[in-house]
């Protein structure tokens, strides 16, 4: 079944250490993106792409950066995790605007 | 640019209450617009959506028409239940003029207690 993947769904993690977050889809999609969700539920775009080797930042500034190197695949990274990075983080694709976007699950992030 | 305004809230309402979710939006062109629903612990579902004015979407009782006369796309329920408890998020995109992301409002959650 066609569907988009985030891992992993929980972490807790410590101040300083360099985290990757997965997302991954089987439906072919050229575009993808990455949303961070703050507590008041607002989202805000941090990072997308409109295909392999393309990324671009997004509207909101982010320390995490993003590669594109496989279609299917576009993980987020970040370098060295701090308390204020903490928040759900929401990967998404897209077939053509007119269809809309399909999220993932997402991953809660904690950094203590 | 592009932008879409969502009701405030949150929304408490009864079980079997009728539900509106205000929303209108700003844009060039002719947009297409989304409802999306969010489930706790939970990423994004398309809800329902419409592409071109005076469409109506509908899914799960949902319903939401495109009204470009107001610029809105309101969402209604005739009959809330309380597995409807979730946040719902208004969304424009506007492929034809080169925008390939979507435009989010800024959620409204609703609550339903029975």
């Amino acid at each position: 079944e066609a569907d988009i993947y985030q891992t992993p769904r929980y972490l807790v993690i410590g101040t300083g250490k360099k985290i990757t977050l997965e997302c991954s889809q089987t439906m072919g999609h050229d575009k993808m993106y990455w949303y961070q969700q703050d507590p008041g539920m607002e989202l805000h775009l941090i990072h997308y792409s409109y295909g392999v080797n393309s990324t671009e930042k997004g509207d909101l500034s982010s320390e995490s950066t993003v590669s594109r190197i496989r279609t299917e695949h576009f993980p987020l990274t970040l370098e060295s995790a701090r308390p204020s990075h903490t928040s759900q983080y929401l990967c998404a694709s897209s077939g053509g605007l007119v269809y809309g976007y399909t999220f993932g699950s997402g991953t809660r992030l904690t950094v203590v | 640019g592009n932008s879409v305004t969502q009701m405030e809230g949150p929304v408490t309402l009864s079980e079997e209450a009728f539900l509106t979710i205000n929303c209108t939006y700003t844009a060039t062109g002719y947009p297409s617009l989304f409802w999306y629903v969010q489930y706790p612990g939970e990423g994004l579902q398309l809800l329902l959506k419409a592409t071109k004015a005076d469409d109506k979407g509908s899914n799960k009782g949902f319903e939401a028409t495109y009204r470009k006369e107001t610029t809105s796309f309101h969402l209604e329920k005739g009959s809330v239940q309380v597995s409807d408890s979730a946040v719902y998020f208004c969304a424009l995109s506007n492929v034809n003029f080169g925008n390939e992301k979507l435009t989010f409002g800024t959620g409204t959650r609703l609550t339903i207690i029975p």
